[in-house]
């Protein structure tokens, strides 16, 4: 089976420009979550769903990001405009039963905004 | 408020030393999960094990075993004879069973360096 499936791996990026990052659940899995990760704030939770549906976004740092899943089996994480400390590894994870089990990482996103 | 407390930031020890790396929790929940998770240095975060708070019982799977206590609010993980593979960031994690919940909070992390 496929494990969660991120991409890019790695992006750069300008200040001001848009950036998307993009995550493919396991299949059968019904709870979506992203993290970033940066040395000085640990992982923190951004945002999460449960059956498409966002539950939590007080993760979310400001309007400039935003997050959807269009279907059951996608996500995006958009920022707009992007700024150098945005910097950091973007994570997505998936789940079952409304994360009560365990949840399985992507590879991470490294982004870098210049 | 939920919290995950990792106080060992850093530890080194020699191959096939035993090593524990403390986890310390808060919750008003009764019913939550525990979990770890290791992250080497690729990157990647890769999930060790699952607790829920019913469960006390001790767990080992080979070389590996954690200890929950609830009394202690306590999940800490030991490597029996460790190895330089075993390098890499351990992460302890919460989550509280809301009927919408699932999310983890996360420790800071304790960073493992395992020398031959």
């Amino acid at each position: 089976d496929a494990g969660v499936i991120q991409s890019p791996r790695h992006e750069v990026t300008e200040m001001g420009q848009e950036v998307t990052l993009r995550c493919k659940l396991i299949s059968g899995h019904n709870s979506l979550f992203w993290y970033r990760q940066t040395m000085m704030r640990g992982l923190e939770l951004l945002i999460y769903f449960n059956n498409n549906v966002p539950i939590d976004d007080s993760g979310m740092p400001e309007d400039r990001f935003s997050a959807k899943m269009p279907n059951a089996s996608f996500s995006t994480l958009k920022i707009q405009p992007s700024e150098p400390r945005d910097s950091a590894v973007y994570f997505c994870a998936s789940s079952t039963r409304q994360g009560r089990d365990e949840q399985f990482f992507g590879p991470g996103t490294r982004l870098t905004v210049l | 408020a939920q919290k995950v407390t990792q106080a060992q930031t850093e530890i080194s020890v020699v191959e096939k030393e035993d090593v524990t790396l403390d986890c310390v929790y808060e919750t008003r929940d009764t019913t939550y999960y525990l979990f770890w998770y290791k992250q080497p240095p690729s990157g990647e975060l890769v999930f060790l094990i699952r607790r829920n708070s019913f469960d006390e019982q001790n767990e080992i799977s080979g070389r590996y075993s954690w200890n929950f206590q609830k009394s202690t609010s306590s999940f800490n993980f030991t490597i029996t004879a460790s190895q330089v593979v075993d390098s890499a960031v351990y992460f302890c994690a919460l989550s509280e069973a809301y009927e919408q919940g699932g999310k983890l909070i996360f420790g800071q992390g304790t960073e493992l360096s395992v020398k031959p």
